[in-house]
């Protein structure tokens, strides 16, 4: 049981380019979401899923894409990096989409865009 | 929208000494979730504790403990006999319990960094 797995852990973009962050996990967990975390400002949602074929926006969803095609993957996609997408990535999980359910983070991307 | 307040960007302890880490939040819910978690150097996300709006008991985990206010709307954590492998950011989170279908959303303070000291 690896829990959830984020690749790749470092990764540094120019200006302009695409590039997609990858999110697994093998706990059969419904729930799954994507956090950035910069300085002084704590972690802030950019996208979630309740379940397969179902993702919806959070707190700072531009720039970037999801899809969850199937229970386990969870894919980030930044379709033009951008600067100000400097942050480190953390993708988590959860059995259901409930407090009642632990969330699991997995051990992020650091991404530095020039 | 909810907010969440840790004003202690750094905190210091000595080994075996206990520490009180400060959270306030803002909400007009009754009913919510508040978490503690700890980010040691590796990054990882680790939960600390859980406290449920509505249980008036203060959750506590071995050497973890909350005090739990709701009317002051205050969420702080003590932790007893510090060890050194407590130093790490710690990171406050508010889970509201009405957000249904929305997400599984934590919002997260900014943190505190804790340094144990021997």
């Amino acid at each position: 049981n690896a829990g959830v797995t984020q690749t790749p852990k470092f990764q540094v973009l120019k200006t302009g380019q695409s590039m997609t962050l990858q999110c697994a996990q093998d706990m059969n967990h419904e729930y799954m979401s994507w956090y950035r975390q910069d300085p002084g400002m704590g972690l802030r949602l950019i996208h979630y899923s309740v379940g397969a074929g179902i993702t919806d926006q959070g707190e700072v969803p531009n720039g970037y894409n999801v899809s969850r095609s199937t229970t386990e993957d969870f894919p980030l996609r930044l379709l033009s990096a951008a600067p100000s997408q400097t942050s480190v990535y953390f993708c988590a999980s959860s059995y259901r989409d409930s407090p009642d359910y632990e969330q699991y983070f997995g051990p992020g991307t650091r991404l530095t865009v020039t | 929208a909810q907010t969440v307040t840790q004003s202690q960007p750094e905190m210091s302890v000595q080994e075996a000494e206990t520490v009180t880490l400060s959270c306030t939040y803002d909400t007009s819910e009754s009913d919510y979730y508040l978490f503690w978690y700890k980010q040691p150097p590796s990054r990882q996300m680790i939960l600390v504790i859980r406290q449920e709006a509505y249980k008036q008991q203060n959750a506590t985990e071995n050497r973890f403990s909350v005090n739990f206010q709701k009317a002051a709307k205050s969420f702080s954590l003590k932790i007893s006999d510090s060890q050194l492998g407590d130093a790490a950011m710690y990171f406050c989170a508010y889970r509201s319990v009405i957000l249904t279908g929305g997400g599984n959303k934590l919002t997260f303070g900014t943190g505190t960094q804790l340094k144990v000291e021997l």
